[in-house]
């Protein structure tokens, strides 16, 4: 059965450092998103991606964060200078049509930790 | 006030119960999805649906969009559906997340 994918599953990174998330989304999707879940909290929206641009984006979405999808297969999410409340689970998720529309799978996430 | 209100925050049953979440929202959505979180953090769509009710096995999802409520039923619970339940509203491309309720299913 297709499953989205993530790597790395665990990053350790020191504050200021930039880092870049991968996922693979399941191959015929179209939409692609991504959520972080800082530890004891509920899981947020952070960013959703079609036809190769932002379609929604949080409040959490600041310049620090960006998407792109370099390739045909991969999306990535990168946060420039991270800090210490970037800390959280980030998980990517795919869907063949728009979120309110389309079930979304989701990744097993990165657990990121800023030192 | 959160966009979307779920209950109970935590709740314990003894497996066969029949157990009922609920959820509340006050924003416009064009679907709400239930989704199941393990204890390990991996996320499984459980239901996306924008009226009416859907069944699958034991899980039962209901919405009535006039409420603005959703509810997600499981029958004869048993321990391995001990995990958390999150209810999600979706609005457009963007999510907004119910904070979950754990849900422990005791032998």
């Amino acid at each position: 059965e297709p499953e989205v994918t993530q790597t790395p599953s665990h990053q350790v990174t020191q504050m200021g450092q930039e880092v870049i998330l991968r996922c693979v989304p399941i191959s015929n999707h179209l939409y692609f998103y991504w959520y972080r879940q800082i530890l004891g909290q509920k899981v947020e929206f952070l960013v959703s991606f079609y036809n190769n641009e932002i379609s929604e984006k949080s409040e959490i979405f600041d310049d620090q964060f960006s998407v792109e999808r370099p390739d045909g297969s991969n999306f990535t999410l990168k946060i420039r200078s991270t800090k210490l409340e970037d800390s959280a689970m980030y998980f990517c998720a795919s869907s063949e049509a728009r979120g309110g529309l389309s079930e979304q799978f989701f990744g097993p996430g990165t657990r990121l930790t800023v030192l | 006030k959160n966009e979307v209100e779920q209950s109970p925050q935590n709740l314990t049953a003894q497996e066969g119960e029949f157990i009922t979440i609920n959820c509340s929202y006050s924003v416009g959505i064009s679907a709400l999805h239930w989704l199941q979180q393990h204890p390990g953090g991996g996320i499984v769509s459980l239901f996306m649906l924008s009226s009416g009710k859907k069944k699958h096995g034991r899980l039962i999802a209901t919405i009535n969009i006039q409420e603005k409520h959703s509810s997600l039923h499981i029958t004869a619970s048993h321990p391995r559906d001990s995990a958390v339940y999150i209810c999600a509203a979706a609005i457009n491309n963007d999510m907004r997340f119910g904070a979950g309720t754990r849900l422990t299913v005791k032998p």
